[in-house]
C-alpha cells in the first residue's frame, strides 16, 4: 500500500532560479494539501486541491508561488525566482474528503 | 489570536511517567479532531481522529474533546523514549471545505 510520495526529497538551489516540487498521492484519495514548514516552526497552510472544484490558493505566499494538479492525481508546486526565505520543507498531504490528511515526507528546499 | 494555540514546549519527562498535550482554538465549527506526530526530519503521521466531543482511546493514547470549552487534549500513558517526537494538533470542519489549521506543535522528550 504506498502512502503519499514527494520528489526530490532535497533540493538545493539558487537564488533566483525556478524549482518544482512533485507529490503523488494516495490512490483514490480527492484532497490534495501542500503545507510549509519552517525550522521548529508550525505547518503554514499553502494550497488545496479538492477533486474537480477550484483551488484554494489562499495560502501562497506570493505570485512566485503557483500549483496545479493534473488527472485529479499528481501535483506539482512551483515556486519561481526562489528567495532564501523560500529554503523550509515543503509537505503533501492527501486524504479522501479532507477530514484527516495523509502526509508524505516532505522536500527539503535550501536556497543558497 | 491564532485560531489553534499550542504550547510548543519543549516538555520533557521521564520514562513511564503520564504526558498531557493540549490545544485551544476558537472556532466553534470545528467538529474534526486531530493529532499527529512527527518525529525528526519526518512527515506528520496520523495518530489519533476524533470527531466531536467526547474521549478516543487507542494503546497508550487518549485523546480528549470538550467542544463545551473548545479545548482538546492527548495523554500518553507509559511513555517511551520512542514517544519522543513533535506533537501537532489540527482541527477541521465540512464548512470551509475541510481546511484543516494545525498547531504549532509541541517537542516532547522521554528520557529513559
Amino acid at each position: 500500500g504506498a502512502g503519499v510520495s514527494q520528489s526530490p526529497s532535497n533540493k538545493v538551489t539558487e537564488k533566483g532560479k525556478d524549482v518544482e516540487l512533485r507529490c503523488d498521492p494516495i490512490s483514490g484519495h480527492t484532497a490534495l494539501y501542500w503545507y510549509r514548514q519552517s525550522l521548529g516552526q508550525g505547518l503554514e497552510f499553502l494550497i488545496y486541491f479538492q477533486g474537480n472544484s477550484a483551488p484554494d490558493k489562499s495560502g501562497l505566499p506570493s505570485d512566485r508561488f503557483s500549483a496545479e494538479r493534473t488527472g485529479g492525481s499528481v501535483s506539482t508546486l512551483t515556486i519561481q525566482r526562489t528567495q532564501q526565505e523560500d529554503s523550509a520543507v515543503y509537505l503533501c498531504a492527501s486524504s479522501i474528503l479532507g477530514e484527516t490528511q495523509y502526509f508524505g515526507p516532505g522536500t527539503r528546499l535550501l536556497v543558497l | 489570536q491564532k485560531e489553534v494555540e499550542q504550547d510548543p514546549g519543549p516538555l520533557s519527562v521521564p520514562e513511564g511517567a503520564i504526558v498531557s498535550l493540549n490545544c485551544t482554538y476558537s472556532n466553534s465549527a470545528f467538529q474534526y479532531f486531530m493529532w499527529y506526530r512527527q518525529y525528526s526530519r519526518k512527515g506528520p503521521e496520523l495518530l489519533m481522529y476524533t470527531y466531536s466531543s467526547g474521549n478516543k482511546e487507542d494503546g497508550r493514547f487518549t485523546a480528549q474533546v470538550d467542544k463545551s470549552s473548545k479545548y482538546i487534549s492527548l495523554f500518553i500513558r507509559d511513555s517511551q523514549p520512542s514517544d519522543s517526537a513533535t506533537y501537532l494538533c489540527a482541527m477541521s470542519a465540512r464548512t470551509g471545505g475541510f481546511k484543516t489549521i494545525f498547531g504549532a506543535g509541541t517537542r516532547l522528550f522521554v528520557k529513559a
